[in-house]
Protein backbone atom coordinates (compact mmCIF):
# COMPACT_ATOMS: atom_id res chain seq x y z
CA UNK A 1 0.00 0.00 0.00
CA UNK A 2 1.40 3.53 -1.19
CA UNK A 3 1.83 5.63 2.62
CA UNK A 4 3.04 8.91 2.59
CA UNK A 5 3.58 10.16 6.42
CA UNK A 6 4.58 14.08 7.01
CA UNK A 7 6.33 14.78 10.51
CA UNK A 8 8.24 18.11 11.73
CA UNK A 9 5.04 20.32 12.59
CA UNK A 10 4.75 22.60 15.03
CA UNK A 11 4.26 26.18 16.91
CA UNK A 12 7.16 28.53 15.78
CA UNK A 13 7.85 31.91 16.21
CA UNK A 14 7.59 34.50 13.03
CA UNK A 15 11.38 34.68 11.83
CA UNK A 16 11.83 30.97 12.78
CA UNK A 17 12.88 27.90 10.83
CA UNK A 18 11.45 23.92 10.91
CA UNK A 19 12.18 20.93 8.97
CA UNK A 20 8.86 18.82 7.69
CA UNK A 21 9.73 15.54 6.58
CA UNK A 22 7.74 13.13 4.88
CA UNK A 23 8.51 9.20 4.54
CA UNK A 24 7.45 7.11 1.72
CA UNK A 25 6.48 3.18 1.92
CA UNK A 26 4.83 1.16 -0.45
CA UNK A 27 6.92 2.61 -3.52
CA UNK A 28 10.15 3.13 -4.66
CA UNK A 29 10.50 7.08 -3.63
CA UNK A 30 12.84 7.85 -6.10
CA UNK A 31 10.71 6.42 -9.52
CA UNK A 32 8.70 9.80 -8.85
CA UNK A 33 8.27 13.80 -8.17
CA UNK A 34 7.42 14.60 -5.07
CA UNK A 35 5.43 17.79 -4.10
CA UNK A 36 4.95 19.77 -0.97
CA UNK A 37 0.85 21.32 -1.10
CA UNK A 38 -0.69 23.75 1.92
CA UNK A 39 -4.39 23.64 3.42
CA UNK A 40 -5.04 26.37 4.73
CA UNK A 41 -8.79 26.68 6.38
CA UNK A 42 -11.21 28.72 4.18
CA UNK A 43 -8.65 29.52 1.69
CA UNK A 44 -7.98 25.83 0.31
CA UNK A 45 -5.06 24.58 -1.27
CA UNK A 46 -1.70 25.72 -2.65
CA UNK A 47 0.84 24.21 -4.42
CA UNK A 48 4.75 24.91 -2.56
CA UNK A 49 7.16 22.88 -4.45
CA UNK A 50 8.00 20.07 -6.31
CA UNK A 51 11.40 18.05 -6.69
CA UNK A 52 12.02 15.83 -9.49
CA UNK A 53 13.39 11.82 -9.58
CA UNK A 54 16.79 12.88 -8.40
CA UNK A 55 16.59 15.83 -6.50
CA UNK A 56 18.25 17.45 -9.65
CA UNK A 57 15.33 20.09 -10.50
CA UNK A 58 13.05 21.91 -7.81
CA UNK A 59 11.00 24.76 -8.47
CA UNK A 60 8.74 26.99 -5.76
CA UNK A 61 5.80 29.21 -5.95
CA UNK A 62 6.75 32.50 -6.18
CA UNK A 63 5.63 33.56 -2.29
CA UNK A 64 8.07 31.14 -0.84
CA UNK A 65 11.07 31.48 -3.45
CA UNK A 66 13.99 32.28 -1.46
CA UNK A 67 12.53 30.67 2.18
CA UNK A 68 11.69 27.46 1.23
CA UNK A 69 14.16 24.16 0.26
CA UNK A 70 12.81 20.85 -0.57
CA UNK A 71 15.01 18.22 -0.85
CA UNK A 72 15.18 14.36 -1.06
CA UNK A 73 17.19 11.13 -0.24
CA UNK A 74 15.63 8.32 -1.83
CA UNK A 75 18.22 5.78 -0.39
CA UNK A 76 15.73 6.39 2.66
CA UNK A 77 12.55 7.07 0.69
CA UNK A 78 12.24 10.74 2.43
CA UNK A 79 11.07 13.95 1.20
CA UNK A 80 12.13 17.28 3.36
CA UNK A 81 11.33 20.61 3.40
CA UNK A 82 13.06 22.84 5.02
CA UNK A 83 11.29 26.44 5.51
CA UNK A 84 13.42 29.53 6.98
CA UNK A 85 12.31 33.29 7.68
CA UNK A 86 8.45 31.90 8.59
CA UNK A 87 5.51 34.42 8.35
CA UNK A 88 2.01 34.17 10.08
CA UNK A 89 0.78 33.68 6.25
CA UNK A 90 2.68 30.04 6.45
CA UNK A 91 0.38 28.29 8.71
CA UNK A 92 -1.46 25.92 7.79
CA UNK A 93 -1.26 21.79 7.10
CA UNK A 94 1.16 20.80 5.03
CA UNK A 95 0.93 18.07 2.83
CA UNK A 96 3.27 16.11 0.96
CA UNK A 97 2.23 14.01 -2.29
CA UNK A 98 3.48 11.58 -4.78
CA UNK A 99 3.44 13.34 -8.27
CA UNK A 100 4.26 11.30 -11.79
CA UNK A 101 7.16 10.12 -12.91
CA UNK A 102 7.35 12.59 -16.07
CA UNK A 103 5.82 15.80 -16.04
CA UNK A 104 3.01 14.98 -18.10
CA UNK A 105 1.80 12.62 -15.52
CA UNK A 106 2.70 14.66 -12.59
CA UNK A 107 -0.99 14.83 -11.25
CA UNK A 108 -0.79 14.07 -7.48
CA UNK A 109 -1.81 10.67 -7.05
CA UNK A 110 -1.50 9.86 -3.28
CA UNK A 111 -1.43 12.52 -0.08
CA UNK A 112 0.06 11.95 3.43
CA UNK A 113 -2.37 13.30 6.02
CA UNK A 114 -0.41 16.38 6.76
CA UNK A 115 1.73 18.19 9.64
CA UNK A 116 0.44 21.45 10.96
CA UNK A 117 2.51 24.50 11.22
CA UNK A 118 1.74 27.46 13.44
CA UNK A 119 3.56 30.45 13.14
CA UNK A 120 3.00 32.82 16.15
CA UNK A 121 4.25 34.53 18.97
CA UNK B 1 1.34 31.09 -13.50
CA UNK B 2 -1.87 29.91 -14.63
CA UNK B 3 -4.78 31.26 -12.62
CA UNK B 4 -8.13 28.52 -12.17
CA UNK B 5 -11.02 30.31 -11.23
CA UNK B 6 -13.67 27.97 -10.38
CA UNK B 7 -17.45 28.39 -9.92
CA UNK B 8 -19.47 28.65 -8.08
CA UNK B 9 -17.89 29.03 -4.46
CA UNK B 10 -20.65 27.20 -3.03
CA UNK B 11 -23.26 24.69 -4.59
CA UNK B 12 -26.38 23.47 -2.44
CA UNK B 13 -28.00 20.35 -3.73
CA UNK B 14 -29.61 17.13 -2.74
CA UNK B 15 -28.53 13.57 -2.53
CA UNK B 16 -29.52 12.18 -6.00
CA UNK B 17 -29.07 15.56 -8.19
CA UNK B 18 -26.33 16.22 -10.32
CA UNK B 19 -23.15 18.46 -10.18
CA UNK B 20 -21.50 20.20 -12.26
CA UNK B 21 -18.47 22.45 -11.80
CA UNK B 22 -16.41 24.76 -13.49
CA UNK B 23 -12.74 25.60 -13.87
CA UNK B 24 -11.80 28.03 -15.63
CA UNK B 25 -7.97 29.33 -16.51
CA UNK B 26 -6.14 32.29 -17.22
CA UNK B 27 -4.25 30.74 -20.10
CA UNK B 28 -4.75 26.94 -21.73
CA UNK B 29 -3.71 24.61 -20.50
CA UNK B 30 -0.92 22.49 -22.18
CA UNK B 31 -1.91 18.96 -23.18
CA UNK B 32 -5.15 19.37 -20.80
CA UNK B 33 -3.27 18.21 -17.89
CA UNK B 34 -5.87 19.16 -15.34
CA UNK B 35 -7.04 17.57 -12.21
CA UNK B 36 -9.85 17.04 -9.74
CA UNK B 37 -9.46 16.52 -6.45
CA UNK B 38 -12.22 16.03 -3.31
CA UNK B 39 -11.02 17.13 -0.02
CA UNK B 40 -13.89 15.81 2.86
CA UNK B 41 -13.31 17.31 6.49
CA UNK B 42 -10.36 15.87 8.47
CA UNK B 43 -9.28 13.68 5.33
CA UNK B 44 -6.34 14.11 2.57
CA UNK B 45 -7.37 15.58 -0.89
CA UNK B 46 -8.25 12.55 -3.27
CA UNK B 47 -7.63 12.62 -6.67
CA UNK B 48 -10.60 11.64 -8.66
CA UNK B 49 -9.60 12.65 -12.58
CA UNK B 50 -6.76 13.39 -14.23
CA UNK B 51 -6.05 14.54 -17.78
CA UNK B 52 -8.98 16.57 -18.21
CA UNK B 53 -11.40 13.22 -18.29
CA UNK B 54 -9.84 9.62 -17.29
CA UNK B 55 -10.65 8.70 -13.47
CA UNK B 56 -8.29 7.97 -11.20
CA UNK B 57 -8.23 4.09 -10.06
CA UNK B 58 -10.98 3.40 -7.95
CA UNK B 59 -13.26 6.13 -8.56
CA UNK B 60 -17.05 5.46 -9.34
CA UNK B 61 -18.18 6.19 -12.75
CA UNK B 62 -20.61 8.76 -12.00
CA UNK B 63 -18.01 11.21 -11.09
CA UNK B 64 -16.65 12.87 -15.22
CA UNK B 65 -14.40 14.85 -16.24
CA UNK B 66 -14.28 17.21 -19.51
CA UNK B 67 -13.23 20.34 -21.48
CA UNK B 68 -10.13 21.75 -22.88
CA UNK B 69 -8.16 24.30 -23.56
CA UNK B 70 -8.81 26.58 -20.96
CA UNK B 71 -12.59 25.52 -19.75
CA UNK B 72 -13.43 22.66 -17.78
CA UNK B 73 -15.63 20.90 -15.97
CA UNK B 74 -16.39 17.97 -13.20
CA UNK B 75 -19.43 16.55 -13.22
CA UNK B 76 -21.10 14.20 -10.68
CA UNK B 77 -24.17 12.51 -12.54
CA UNK B 78 -26.22 11.40 -8.70
CA UNK B 79 -25.02 12.92 -5.77
CA UNK B 80 -24.47 10.06 -3.14
CA UNK B 81 -24.21 11.65 0.82
CA UNK B 82 -20.35 11.14 0.65
CA UNK B 83 -20.07 13.17 -2.49
CA UNK B 84 -20.57 16.32 -0.25
CA UNK B 85 -17.18 18.13 -0.18
CA UNK B 86 -15.26 21.18 -1.59
CA UNK B 87 -13.66 20.24 -5.19
CA UNK B 88 -10.31 21.44 -6.60
CA UNK B 89 -9.05 21.44 -10.20
CA UNK B 90 -5.29 21.94 -10.38
CA UNK B 91 -2.89 22.20 -13.32
CA UNK B 92 -0.04 20.38 -14.20
CA UNK B 93 1.24 21.51 -17.72
CA UNK B 94 3.84 24.12 -16.20
CA UNK B 95 6.75 24.06 -14.51
CA UNK B 96 4.99 25.64 -11.36
CA UNK B 97 1.13 23.52 -10.44
CA UNK B 98 -1.51 26.08 -9.27
CA UNK B 99 -4.98 25.24 -7.90
CA UNK B 100 -8.08 26.51 -8.23
CA UNK B 101 -10.04 28.41 -5.09
CA UNK B 102 -12.30 25.29 -4.72
CA UNK B 103 -15.89 24.60 -5.19
CA UNK B 104 -17.90 23.40 -1.84
CA UNK B 105 -20.92 21.15 -2.19
CA UNK B 106 -23.08 21.45 0.04
CA UNK B 107 -26.55 19.81 1.13
CA UNK B 108 -29.35 21.80 0.20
Amino acid sequence: EVQLVESGGGLVQPGGSLRLSCAASGFALGSYYIHWVRQVPGKGLAWLSRINSDGSVVFYTDSVKGRLTISRDNARNMCFLQMSSLRAEDTGLYYCARGGRATVTDFLDSWGHGTRVTVSS
Amino acid sequence: EIVLTQSPGTLSLSPGDRATLSCRASQSVSGNYLAWYQERPGQAPRLLIYGASSRSTGIPDRFSGSGSGTDFTLTISRLEPEDFAVYYCQQYGTSLLTFGGGTKVDIK
